[in-house]
């Protein structure tokens, strides 16, 4: 499985635009790329997920480069419900790889008013 | 509304002492997952499920057991060979081999004296 590397903390502003970069340089053919929010005490939420180009839904956009060796999400206009931990992760669709998906310790991300 | 239930919120138990959390999922979802998570940290692996009568260890099986007897249940038990469960354990179910993201429960925070 691919090990991801995120920074450990990120400050904003709300209003500002956030983008955290992650980096997954032994992502193998099959892998997708999926992003995690989580709140204290609360269970991870899905955001958004992607394999290539850039993906966007109502929440964030996911910007993946042609080697796929890293990705961005961008986070437009941050509020403060928006602090949260937020986790990248590289998950495979083969039958070796399904089901353990890897979180590393994510990105704080904190934001001031 | 469908969704993961964990219960309880809170545990609390005596050293030595096996207890088992619940979780149960109307979802509909094939896969099932536990893992753990320790203060600033990510989330790490326990057993993961596919389908009913089926489930694989993760990282750290060890001292924890699982079943799957149902489709939409896969309770834990964390034995009184787990040397360190005080943990916060989330459990999350998807549809296939998570490429349309997990959905997580809201987690029992289990603390042992």
């Amino acid at each position: 499985l691919a090990k991801t590397t995120q920074p450990i903390s990120m400050d904003s502003y709300e209003g500002q635009e956030v983008n955290i970069t992650c980096s997954h340089n032994n992502i193998a053919t099959n892998d997708y790329i999926t992003w995690y929010q989580q709140f204290p005490s609360q269970g991870p939420r899905f955001i958004i997920q992607g394999y290539k180009t850039k993906v966007t839904n109502e929440v964030a956009s996911l910007f993946i480069p042609a080697d796929r060796k890293s990705s961005t999400l961008s986070l437009p206009r941050v509020s403060l419900s928006d602090t949260a931990v937020y986790y990248c992760l590289v998950a495979g669709m083969t039958t070796d790889s399904w089901g353990k998906l890897q979180f590393g310790a994510g990105t704080q991300v904190v934001v001031t008013p | 509304d469908g969704g993961i239930t964990q219960s309880p919120k809170y545990l609390f138990r005596k050293e030595g002492q096996n207890v088992t959390l619940s979780c149960e999922q109307n979802l509909n979802h094939d896969a099932m997952y536990w893992y753990r998570q320790d203060p600033g940290q990510g989330l790490r692996l326990i057993y993961y499920s596919q389908i009913v009568n089926d489930f694989q260890k993760g990282d750290i099986a060890e001292g924890y057991s699982v079943s799957r007897e149902k489709k939409e249940s896969f309770p834990l038990t964390v034995t009184s060979a787990q040397k360190n469960p005080t943990a916060f354990y989330l459990c999350a179910s998807s549809p296939d081999k998570g490429i349309y993201g997990y959905t997580f429960g809201s987690g029992t925070r289990l603390t042992v004296v």
